[in-house]
C-alpha cells in the first residue's frame, strides 16, 4: 500500500498566486522528507531535503525564499511555491525513508502544478 | 551527476524476461544499489535494493557483478503495464549523514504485446 501520501494530484492556478503541497507520510514516522521537481521529458531534479524540526537544506540553485518548506511533524511536510509564475509549472514530487540508512526512500504519487 | 549509466532506451516481448543493464564503475565497497521505476506521470516506485548478493523480491530480481561495477535488473515475466522508466541509482552523500538520490535519465523500457 501506499507509504507517502501527497496532496494536492493536480492543481491549476494563476500568476503570483501561492500554492500549498502537502506530503504526509502513513503509519511512520519521517525524520527527514525531499522534495523533487520534474519538468517534461527530463528526470528529477531534487530541490530540498527537510528534517523534523529544522530549516530544510537547499540544492544549488533553488531558491529558498520561493520554496518555502515546513516540516513540523514527524508526518507531515509542506512545500509552498511562492508568488508562482509560469515557469514553476512543473511536476513536484516527495519523498521520504522508512527506515534505516539503508532503507529505500518511498515516493508520493506528484504533484502536476500548472501557472496559467 | 548520476553515478551509474543506462541504456536510453529498450523493447521487450510481453510474456519474456526484461534485463536491463547499469554501470556504476566508480561504486565504493559500501555503497547500495537502488532500482526505481517512474510510470508516466507517477511518483517512482520503489524495486529493489542491494550490496554484493543478489537479491530478489516480488517485483524483480538484481544481479551484481561481484566487482560490484555493474548489475542488471531482470523482470522475470515483463507485461505491458510494466512499462515505465527505469533508474538505477547509487546514492550520494548530501552532508553530514545524510544522502541523496540522484536520478539519471534512466532507461525507458517499452513492453510490447
Amino acid at each position: 500500500g501506499a507509504v507517502v501520501s501527497q496532496h494536492p494530484s493536480w492543481v491549476i492556478c494563476k500568476s503570483g498566486t501561492s500554492v500549498k503541497i502537502e506530503c504526509r507520510s502513513l503509519d511512520f514516522q519521517a525524520t527527514t522528507m525531499f522534495w523533487y521537481r520534474q519538468f517534461p521529458k527530463q528526470s528529477l531534479m531534487l530541490m530540498a531535503t527537510s528534517n523534523e524540526g529544522s530549516k530544510a537544506t537547499y540544492e544549488q540553485g533553488v531558491e529558498k525564499d520561493k520554496f518555502l518548506i515546513n516540516h513540523a511533524s514527524l508526518t507531515l511536510s509542506t512545500l509552498t511555491v511562492t508568488s508562482a509564475h509560469p515557469e514553476d509549472s512543473s511536476f513536484y514530487i516527495c519523498s521520504t525513508k522508512t527506515g534505516g540508512a539503508y532503507q529505500p526512500q518511498h515516493f508520493g504519487d506528484g504533484t502536476r502544478l500548472s501557472i496559467l | 551527476d548520476a553515478k551509474t549509466t543506462q541504456p536510453p532506451s529498450m523493447d521487450c516481448a510481453e510474456g519474456r524476461a526484461a534485463n536491463l543493464p547499469c554501470n556504476h564503475s566508480t561504486i565504493s565497497g559500501n555503497e547500495y544499489v537502488y532500482w526505481y521505476r517512474q510510470i508516466h506521470s507517477q511518483g517512482p516506485q520503489y524495486i529493489i535494493h542491494g550490496l554484493k548478493n543478489n537479491e530478489t523480491n516480488e517485483m524483480a530480481s538484481l544481479i551484481i557483478t561481484e566487482d560490484r561495477k555493474s548489475s542488471t535488473l531482470i523482470l522475470p515475466h515483463a507485461t505491458l503495464r510494466d512499462t515505465a522508466v527505469y533508474y538505477c541509482i547509487v546514492r550520494e552523500r548530501s552532508g553530514g549523514s545524510n544522502y541523496k538520490l540522484t536520478f539519471g535519465k534512466g532507461t525507458l523500457l517499452t513492453v510490447n504485446p
